[in-house]
């Protein structure tokens, strides 16, 4: 039973336009929700994180969107960068301090030069 | 930002054997670190609480008998994999949360057991 579901395995964008990863979830238990980025033989370093009192949180390029009614969240990335290439997991906890990650199946997003 | 490490970051054994991975917070002490497994093209699927001081917390469905943990210190947590078998041929990732309140994750290790 797959609780946190990113369907899109993969997406290619242009540099420069806006890259947006989409991801779903199920238990409505959850209440704090974050993006991991990770590269080949590396573990996931953390991008950014919501918690289910908000919508929206900004940082830099990276903006993530809660509908909490729709049970689904984005990261968008805006302007996407080659640098950005990677695989992008978001992860869904009951509580920010449990620490105890859901993770998504992880989109590979590749930044086109 | 905090820096876990692991080690080795590949390791192939035969069938029967078994193997240890360690994971070590570099820079912060960690009285809880986590252990993860990725098979390919899946997701991070979290197996077991570590815990310094005392027995770790294993999730459903994964064998605490196969999967010994050893919280030896504050910044050392082991993975044993026990009588290991091909079809635990997979990367297995540790994460400890530090004092800045993120969780930073290991950069892995992958095991191919022939």
């Amino acid at each position: 039973d797959q609780q946190v579901k990113q369907n899109s395995p993969s997406l290619s964008v242009q540099e420069g336009r806006i890259s947006i990863l989409n991801c779903d979830y199920t238990n409505s238990m959850f209440d704090y929700f974050l993006w991991y980025k990770k590269y080949p033989a590396e573990g996931p370093t953390f991008l950014i994180s919501i918690s289910s009192i908000k919508d929206k949180n900004e940082d830099g390029r990276f903006t993530v969107f809660l509908n909490k009614s729709a049970k689904h969240l984005s990261l968008h990335i805006v302007p996407s960068q080659p640098g950005d290439s990677a695989v992008y997991f978001c992860a869904a906890s009951r509580g920010s301090g449990t620490y105890k990650y859901i993770f998504g199946t992880g989109t590979r997003l590749k930044v086109l030069a | 930002g905090a820096v876990v490490s692991q080690h080795p970051s590949w390791v192939i054994c035969k069938s029967g054997t078994s193997v240890k991975i360690e994971c070590r917070s570099l820079d912060f002490q960690a009285t809880t670190m986590f252990w993860y497994r990725q098979f390919p093209k899946q997701s991070l699927m979290l197996m077991a609480t570590s815990n310094e001081g005392s027995k770790a917390t294993y999730e459903q469905g994964v064998e605490k008998d196969k999967f010994l943990i050893n919280h030896a210190s504050l910044t050392l947590s082991t993975l044993t994999v026990t009588s290991a078998h091909p079809e635990d041929s997979s990367f297995y990732i540790c994460s400890a949360p530090a004092p800045d309140y993120e969780q930073y994750f290991g950069p892995g290790t992958r095991l191919t057991v022939t």
